[in-house]
């Protein structure tokens, strides 16, 4: 079937350290791949997305790159800062189904 | 603000009782989808409509949930004799139609059955 598997957490960086988020996925076809993130309080805002192998997706320095050879969509930032404390959910839309497909979420706390 | 609007943004409720929510979706999204998400969990799927038609729904849906989209804006998810094991967050996203879509999601409403 069509899932996502995501790095478990908690993550916590120091600010300005790098950051990995590791996302697979298993779909049949060709999914589209999205990373949300969710802030203390708030609902899921889109991050970033990627539509097809090779994509990479990029949004406030974060970024992710559709890997089918691997079947991945890891997430990075070269340097994070407090504001980035929050949950990050890889997710996949099935091609040509509708729902999205989340994972489990990773909780990243950033300290000063 | 034209994002997605969910009402109420929480709601408790005693076991038995019906609650229904209500979602707004951005007004030239004509697909609307209901996902769950339980504490430490992402969101996951429980049916979506395309303008008034309801076209898909997760066997998570049980015939105690139903949802409407009545006139093709907004929608309400209705849980009927809720249980303890319904209380979760309740998210409404919508999108326009196409290969490219991508889901706007709302604040969600917290329900919390005691």
């Amino acid at each position: 079937g069509n899932s996502v598997t995501q790095m478990e957490g908690p993550v916590t960086l120091s600010e300005e350290a790098f950051l990995t988020i590791n996302c697979t996925y298993t779909a049949t076809g060709y999914p589209s791949l999205f990373w949300y993130v969710q802030y203390p309080g708030e609902g899921l805002q889109l991050l970033l997305k990627a539509t097809k192998a090779d994509d990479k997706g990029s949004n406030k320095g974060f970024e992710a790159t559709y890997r089918k050879e691997t079947t991945s969509f890891h997430l990075e930032k070269g340097s994070v800062q407090v504001s980035d404390s929050a949950v990050y959910f890889c997710a996949l839309r099935p091609a040509p189904d509708n729902d999205m497909r989340f994972g489990a979420g990773t909780r990243l706390t950033v300290k000063p | 603000d034209t994002g997605v609007s969910q009402d109420p943004r929480h709601k408790i409720t005693k076991r038995g009782q019906n609650v229904t929510f209500r979602c707004d979706p951005i007004s030239e999204h004509n697909r609307l989808y209901w996902y769950r998400q339980t504490l430490g969990q992402g969101p996951e799927f429980l049916t979506y409509f395309q303008n008034e038609a309801q076209l898909e729904k997760s066997r998570l849906l049980s015939d105690r949930f139903s949802a409407e989209r009545p006139k093709g804006s907004f929608s309400t998810l209705e849980i009927q004799r809720t249980e303890q094991g319904d209380s979760a967050m309740y998210l409404c996203a919508s999108s326009t139609q196409g290969r490219q879509e991508t889901q706007y999601f709302g604040p969600g409403t917290r329900l919390l059955v005691l």
